[in-house]
């Protein structure tokens, strides 16, 4: 089970984001977090807990490991405002987390 | 360039069969893992199925012994056919390519909707 904190958050463009992902056992850095805006397809983020997919801006990172993960924006741009999803893939049974709700302050 | 179509997603009765396709391009299905990832109205992102290279399969609790993966080499498409289908299976329902065994989602389709009603 993989729990997002917060589940909503209002932000403004140039702030600094932090979202975390907790797993109820460890899961190596076997972690992933996508991006969803309404309407469209998730795109990946970031892979194996802080690999970053190829074209996504380097204002994104991800850190952790064992059962506790975050997921930085450094600096919001307007088109950051989405939703985010944590997911862990150490099991055959993939589970994703609830999803963070990101909003324009 | 990767895509992924996904296709046959419909109004469905309760109790009905539905089978879902998913044509890649850019890339070969059997060399790959795939996943199933559906996304109820107004909901998160649920993963549902995973099919090795392999041949291999793996199912969600919510859909195991109804869903079954597999693919058409010849036809490079992904399926998923959908058994005695319930009201909350009602989503969006995502194709993706993985990028590997135990690991991330790096393609998706643009989905494909399920309305599961009477």
């Amino acid at each position: 089970q993989m729990t997002q904190s917060p589940s909503s958050l209002s932000a403004s463009v140039g702030d600094r984001v932090t979202i975390t992902c907790r797993a109820s056992q460890s899961i190596s850095r076997h972690l992933n977090w996508y991006q969803q805006k309404p309407g469209k397809a998730p795109s990946l983020l970031i892979y194996a807990a802080s690999s970053l997919q190829g074209g996504v801006p380097s204002r994104f990172s991800g850190s952790g490991s064992g059962a506790d993960f975050t997921l930085t924006i450094s600096s919001l741009q307007p088109e950051d405002f989405a939703t985010y999803y944590c997911q862990q893939t150490f099991s055959t049974l993939y589970t994703f987390g609830q999803g963070t709700n990101l909003e324009i302050k | 360039e990767v895509q992924l179509v996904e296709s046959g997603g419909d109004l469905i009765q309760p109790g009905g069969s539905l089978r879902l396709s998913c044509a890649a391009s850019g890339f070969t299905v059997s060399n790959n893992y795939m996943s199933w990832v559906r996304q109820a109205p107004g909901k998160g992102l649920e993963w549902v199925s995973l099919i090795y290279s392999s041949g291999s399969t793996y199912y969600a609790d919510s859909v195991r012994g109804r869903f079954t993966i597999s693919r058409d080499n010849s036809k490079n498409t992904l399926y998923l056919q959908m058994n005695s289908l319930r009201a909350e299976d009602t989503a969006v329902y995502y194709c993706a390519r993985d990028r590997g065994p135990y690991s991330s989602h790096d393609y998706w389709g643009q989905g494909t909707l399920v309305t599961v009603s009477s």
